[in-house]
């Protein structure tokens, strides 16, 4: 069975600094997901991976796939307070696999 | 194009109750899941469904079922609520490449169920 961890569960950063996420699966995925989720709302797809060595750049946010460590991770540069949010990735094999997601705040 | 839709919004129901959310994939996409995203924790997935037959199912008990209709849309229902039942559901569709890999999954906005 496919499982997903992220850590840190919980992150505090100051404004201006620099951050990683990391999203550890357990088994063979066929791509993997990074998703930012605001109180209350819907999931905003931010990454799609396919391949090892992937990396994709959107803004101040990064995200990169190893799919022989089976690791993800999202890099965020001089953290702004719009960043502010949860962050889920998710491994596919069919269906969705989410990890337990990180609360990111970002305060001056 | 429209996203994914879902309806209702938000819905307030109480324990024992029936309940109907319902779906509408992307033009051109027959894939659709739903999960079930409860405060504090990561969606989990509850259904698949492609060419309206069902492709897999999740850990959940048989109160929960769906089907999906010749216009790709979907219905999920849920019987004999339980508070536990109270969650965001999603839904998301997906085409297929040839071969048989499915591609991206796009999120809907959600239903919001709170069971009293």
């Amino acid at each position: 069975e496919l499982k997903v961890e992220q850590n840190p569960l919980f992150l505090s950063m100051q404004e201006g600094k620099n951050y990683t996420i990391y999203c550890n699966y357990s088994t063979t995925s066929d791509r993997l997901y990074w998703y930012r989720q605001d109180p209350g709302k819907s999931l905003e797809s931010l990454f799609v991976l396919l391949s090892n060595g992937a990396v994709k750049q959107e803004g101040r946010l990064m995200a990169s796939l190893d799919t022989k460590a089976r690791l993800s991770t999202l890099h965020i540069t001089a953290a702004v307070h719009d960043l502010s949010a949860t962050y889920f990735c998710a491994a596919s094999y069919g269906k969705l696999t989410f990890g337990q997601g990180t609360i990111l705040t970002v305060h001056p | 194009d429209a996203g994914v839709t879902q309806s209702p919004t938000h819905l307030i129901k109480t324990r024992g109750q029936h309940v109907t959310l319902r779906c509408s994939p992307i033009s051109g996409h027959k894939s659709v899941s739903w999960y079930q995203q409860v405060l504090g924790q990561g969606p989990q997935f509850i259904f698949q469904y492609y060419e309206k037959e069902e492709r897999g199912r999740g850990n959940f008990p048989d109160r929960f079922s769906a089907r999906q209709f010749p216009n790709y849309s979907s219905e999920l229902n849920v019987n004999a609520l339980l508070l536990g039942d109270s969650a965001l559901y999603l839904c998301a569709s997906s085409s297929y490449r040839e071969g048989g890999l499915q591609e991206t999954q796009y999120f809907g906005p959600g239903t919001r169920l709170l069971v009293l």
